[in-house]
């Protein structure tokens, strides 16, 4: 059982070029999300998802673009990397049972922007 | 913004010592989540306590939550080396749309010395 798979682990970009992170997983959890975190800061929501075509906003999502086409996939795409969005990276998915919303997080993809 | 607060930010204790950490908030909450974290890995859900709970145990944790002082505290008995980590609080919000999102403190530091 893998839970939660984000690859790359680490990506150095220059500024201005595009990239997607990618996140998987195989728990069939309707729900998913992408957290970067940086120093000092905590963790940021940047977007979620509640199923295979339907995604929201969250706290920080200027510069990233998402999409849900299958249940397991949900991928974050920079499309003009900034030095501000070096940072890392994380994926979480829930169940959203009984209320609640406990996650699973990946391990991670740490992002450098040049 | 963040709805968590961590206090302390860093806490450095002795192996077998208690560790206390504090968590406020701004808004009402359906639930509030402890979560972990090793150095360089993703975060890893400890404990859940509903808004109609005051007191919550797993282990070597317990969780209390005050909604009218909007304030919960994570209490880690008999630490271990092992324990060292950041912890974060996380906050169970619904946004707009209606569907719960979680949003995360700025983490508590602890070291646990042998």
């Amino acid at each position: 059982n893998a839970g939660v798979t984000q690859t790359p682990k680490f990506q150095v970009l220059k500024t201005g070029q595009s990239m997607t992170l990618q996140c998987a997983q195989d728990m069939n959890h309707e729900y998913m999300s992408w957290y970067r975190q940086d120093p000092g800061m905590g963790l940021r929501l940047i977007h979620y998802s509640v199923g295979a075509g339907i995604t929201d906003q969250g706290e920080v999502p200027n510069g990233y673009n998402v999409s849900r086409s299958t249940t397991e996939d949900f991928p974050l795409r920079l499309l003009s990397a900034a030095p501000s969005q070096t940072s890392v990276y994380f994926c979480a998915s829930s169940q959203q049972g009984a209320g609640a919303n406990v996650l699973t997080f990946g391990a991670g993809s740490r992002l450098t922007v040049l | 913004s963040q709805q968590g607060e961590e206090d302390p930010q860093a806490l450095s204790i002795q192996e077998g010592e208690n560790a206390t950490m504090n968590c406020s908030y701004k808004t009402s909450i359906n639930n509030l989540q402890w979560y972990r974290q090793n150095s360089g890995r993703g975060l890893v859900h400890l404990i859940l306590i509903r808004s109609n709970e005051r007191e919550k145990h797993s282990g070597r944790l317990r969780v209390t939550l005050d909604t009218s002082k909007k304030s919960s505290s994570l209490l880690i008995t008999a630490s271990r080396a092992a324990d060292t980590a950041s912890y974060f609080c996380a906050t169970d919000a619904r946004p707009r749309s209606g569907y719960s999102t979680l949003t995360f403190g700025k983490g508590t530091m602890l070291l646990v010395s042998p």
